[in-house]
């Protein structure tokens, strides 16, 4: 079946405009994830989606960014007002279960975004 | 809190020879962990994880890791290296009673030469 997949795949956008990334998760996959990878660091955890609702949303690193889930499929990840340091390559994954259960990520192929 | 290092940024190694990659984890209580692979401009691929039981867990693409709880050890291994295993390895870790968001490592980039 299909994996976790991932729009648009590379994004150029001008410092202040806003993004929205989207990721679509493997079917029934009840928890989704995005993170962020920047060069030469590890996976920064944003958002944490189990169905709908969204129990952690700790790494969200400012109000400019907000994301939602809708049908408990598809997520959309927006930066408002981006700036330079949002350039990275952002990640979703999705897993079976999620809460408590010790089950595997999936990621997608990732956003590269780049703030000019 | 949980954390996961990686001590080495780059791990060079010639094909055919074994290789290791290592990571040590921090946790409170017992720690569920997991192997991951990034190929460029690829998202991570699963390889292996472990939850209990054995120490030697053996997963895909002929890796394997063991669980050294004494040591807080979970090293990535291979008998002989390709140089298709020349990736960008992440591990992870979270506690089995804690926050079920695992923490990843920095990533260790595996060089084969061939």
């Amino acid at each position: 079946g299909a994996g976790v997949s991932q729009s648009p795949s590379n994004k150029v956008t001008e410092k202040g405009k806003d993004v929205e990334l989207r990721c679509d998760p493997i079917s029934g996959h009840t928890a989704l994830y995005w993170y962020r990878q920047s060069l030469g660091q590890g996976l920064e955890f944003l958002i944490y989606f189990q169905g709908n609702s969204a129990p952690d949303k700790s790494g969200l690193p400012s109000d400019r960014f907000s994301a939602e889930r809708t049908g408990g499929s598809v997520s959309t990840l927006t930066i408002q007002r981006t700036q330079q340091e949002d350039s990275a390559v952002y990640l979703c994954a999705s897993s079976l279960a999620g809460q408590g259960a010790i089950d595997t990520q999936y990621f997608g192929p990732g956003t590269r975004l780049t703030v000019l | 809190a949980q954390s996961v290092a990686q001590p080495e940024d780059q791990v060079n190694v010639a094909e055919g020879n074994p290789l290791t990659v290592k990571c040590t984890y921090s946790v409170s209580g017992n720690p569920y962990l997991f192997w991951y692979v990034q190929y460029p401009n690829r998202g991570l691929q699963f390889l292996l994880k472990y939850i209990t039981g054995d120490n030697l867990v053996k997963g895909s693409y002929g890796f394997e890791a063991e669980f050294n709880k004494s040591q807080t050890s979970f090293h990535l291994k291979k008998p002989s290296a390709l140089v298709s295993d020349s990736a960008l390895y992440f591990c992870a870790v979270r506690a089995s009673g804690g926050s079920y968001i695992p923490t990843f490592g920095r990533g260790t980039s595996l060089i084969v030469h061939p």
